[in-house]
């Protein structure tokens, strides 16, 4: 079965770090690009990274400089290192694989809660 | 860069038909696909229609998606409305200007 399984979230003061792990399984990481999408509570999807299959890396304006997504050195770990963490940053984050064939994201993990506050 | 605007909730009955639009604010619609996510209370999102107008496997064929041009939009239509369908949906497409991935706001869909 194909899947993608999220953790390291929890509860960070400002200006922290917290680093989220992915696993998947049923599949290969490198074969797809994949992307973390975050959702703030109460609120929409919002695309927060992308690293794809030639290991390029993408970020929009709000997190660029402060996440890195990589891969692990075991073939189905992928990780979101995020630093200077504000409350901006509270969000649900779901691990998602990107369609081969367009820009979909086709399978996606149940999310993991991070959560900014003093 | 562009945004994807959906209107913030619909409502309709059992049975009836909706349709959520999806309106990009700069650019062609019709140069990138458009993907339609359901999330339901609780859950991840699932994709129930991906380049603009198909279904994957396990989506009923009471989900349809379409581009208009003149409106620069996209639409999810959902025919024969069943409780089920009740959940928020998000447009998403791609923005090949600077290479990310856009969503649409979310529409709430409550079905009563």
């Amino acid at each position: 079965e194909v899947q993608l399984v999220e953790s390291g979230g929890g509860l960070v003061q400002p200006g922290g770090s917290l680093r989220l792990s992915c696993a998947a399984s049923g599949f290969t990481f490198s074969d797809y690009d994949m992307h973390w999408v975050r959702q703030a509570p109460g609120k929409g999807l919002e695309w927060v990274s992308t690293l794809d299959s030639a290991d390029d890396t993408y970020y929009p304006g709000s997190v660029k400089g402060r996440f890195t997504f990589s891969r692990g050195n075991a073939k189905n770990s992928l990780f979101l290192q995020m630093n200077s963490l504000g409350a901006g940053d509270t969000a649900v984050y779901y691990c998602a694989r990107g369609s081969n064939l367009n820009d979909a994201f086709d399978i996606w993990g149940q999310g993991t809660v991070v959560t900014v506050s003093s | 860069n562009f945004m994807l605007t959906q209107p913030h909730s619909v409502s309709e009955s059992p049975g009836k038909t909706v349709t959520i639009s999806c309106t990009r604010s700069s650019g062609r619609m019709a140069s990138d696909y458009v993907q339609w996510y359901q999330q339901r209370p609780g859950s991840s999102p699932t994709t129930v229609i991906y380049e603009d107008n198909q279904r994957p496997s396990g989506v009923p064929d009471r989900f349809s998606g379409s581009i208009d041009s003149a409106s620069n939009s996209a639409s999810l239509t959902i025919s024969g409305l069943k409780t089920e369908d009740e959940a928020d949906y998000y447009c998403q497409s791609f923005d090949s200007s600077d290479h990310s991935w856009v969503f649409g706001g979310g529409t709430k869909l409550t079905v009563l």
